[in-house]
């Protein structure tokens, strides 16, 4: 079955600084990988996802490369900010069973 | 429009004691997904409706865990009985439609947190 692989497990940057998010995944059948965003409590939301016929995507401050060939994606945020401290969460689906299959998770702390 | 509802938010029970928890979709979302989110992890997939059927129940632990989504709308998840290693946050989650191929959003409940003592 599918498994994803999420680093770093925590990471911390300083107000206005980028952050990177990796994640790779086993089955070279998924085709859809969303990014959802948990705040402490709360439930997670997705916050950006991109299919398997896209490399890139963007959506303001938020951006999600995909490389199929290597298996793996990444979540870009530019000019964090404190409100964009809380876990996030990769995800990959495989185009038949439409089961979500998550990384363990990355700790995210905006120092301002 | 309401987003998933779940209850109860939070309980706390001995091992061995039943607990069921609830769930109420979004108004129109034919898809629901039970997922257990231990400490520190990425939530998991327990069972995935379809309406009414239960069309991925492989990752339930069906000696104790049992779910139900009668008439296709709202849905229980029953653990009886409950073992230390329950102890979790268990998420509901719906979308327009999960048959494949699909990309619809899940959107999550805010989860409920048990502890077995």
């Amino acid at each position: 079955g599918e498994n994803v692989e999420q680093h770093p497990s925590t990471l911390s940057v300083q107000e206005g600084d980028s952050a990177v998010i990796k994640c790779t995944y086993s089955d070279s059948a998924s085709n859809y990988f969303p990014w959802y965003k948990q705040e402490l409590g709360k439930r997670p939301q997705l916050i950006i996802d991109i299919r398997s016929n896209v490399g890139e995507k963007k959506d303001q401050r938020i951006a999600v490369t995909l490389n199929k060939t290597a298996k793996h994606f990444s979540l870009h945020i530019t000019e964090t900010q404190p409100e964009d401290s809380a876990v996030y969460f990769c995800a990959a689906q495989m185009e038949y069973g439409n089961k979500l299959v998550f990384g363990a998770g990355t700790i995210l702390r905006v120092k301002s | 429009e309401a987003g998933v509802v779940q209850s109860p938010r939070y309980k706390i029970i001995e091992k061995k004691q039943p607990v069921a928890f609830w769930c109420n979709p979004i108004s129109g979302h034919n898809t629901l997904y039970w997922y257990r989110q231990n400490l520190g992890q990425g939530p998991e997939l327990l069972i995935r409706y379809e309406n009414e059927e239960a069309v991925d129940d492989s990752q339930l632990p069906k000696d104790r865990f049992s779910a139900e989504r009668l008439k296709g709308v709202d849905s229980t998840l029953k653990i009886q009985p409950a073992e230390l290693g329950d102890s979790a946050v268990y998420l509901c989650a719906s979308s327009l439609d999960g048959r494949p191929p699909s990309y619809n959003e899940q959107f999550f409940g805010p989860g409920t947190r048990l502890t077995v003592l």
